[in-house]
């Protein structure tokens, strides 16, 4: 059974501009959680959709955003890209809510 | 709010040494507790949970036991091997039992050497 797949595994973009990553859970998980890690923050909770709804929301701007499909697959936007928004951007999916999370490999952001 | 705090790395040790990771955290209610392993260049994994008072989550020869009254979670392993190495975050749920929005420590940077 495939994991959980991250797309693009690196990114280089410079400040200003928007980015989208992609998440593909395992088949048949329906919940998918975004973490974002840094150095300095460590780990820190994005948001979860579940049927295409976003059940939790964690302490970020706007600017980051997210979307689930009728698939489960699941997209993430940061729009306005600072410095700050460095980091490895985790994906996670659970068969149900609030399920154990298998995360992905992560997508590597850079932002210039 | 809720929070965890783990002992700063790196923590270095010899091959067959023993391992404690302290963990504690503050959270209100009952928290659900989570240990999970990074590997070099690929994502968190699930190590072991507990999800109340007393119970000692286990994996791997990886051992913790939830302790409301220290409000600690420490892992613990008898004979570390070099494949051990790796970064170890505690984490916790909050009462409402959703795994999917978890807390996290800083990490803990594990390496074993022979």
């Amino acid at each position: 059974k495939a994991g959980v797949t991250q797309t693009p595994r690196y990114l280089i973009k410079t400040r200003g501009q928007q980015v989208t990553l992609s998440c593909s859970p395992i088949s048949g998980h329906r919940s998918v959680s975004w973490y974002q890690q840094t150095p300095g923050q460590g780990l820190q909770f994005l948001f979860e959709y579940f049927s295409e709804t976003q059940r939790n929301k964690g302490n970020f701007p706007g600017r980051f955003s997210g979307r689930q499909f009728s698939n489960s697959r699941s997209e993430m936007n940061v729009s306005t890209l600072e410095l700050g928004d460095s980091a490895l951007y985790l994906c996670a999916s659970s068969l149900s809510q609030g399920g154990k999370l298998f995360f992905g490999s992560g997508t590597q952001l850079s932002v210039l | 709010g809720d929070s965890v705090t783990q002992m700063e790395g790196p923590v270095t040790l010899s091959e067959e040494a023993f391992l404690t990771i302290n963990c504690t955290y503050t959270a209100t209610g009952y928290p659900s507790l989570f240990w999970y392993v990074q590997y070099p260049g690929e994502g968190l994994q699930l190590l072991l949970k507990a999800t109340k008072a007393d119970d000692k989550g286990s994996n791997k020869g990886f051992e913790a036991t939830y302790r409301k009254e220290t409000t600690s979670f420490h892992l613990e392993k008898g004979s570390v091997q070099v494949s051990d190495s790796a970064v170890y975050f505690c984490a916790l749920s909050d009462q409402t039992g959703t795994a999917s929005k978890l807390t996290f420590g800083t990490g803990t940077r594990l390496q074993v050497t022979l």
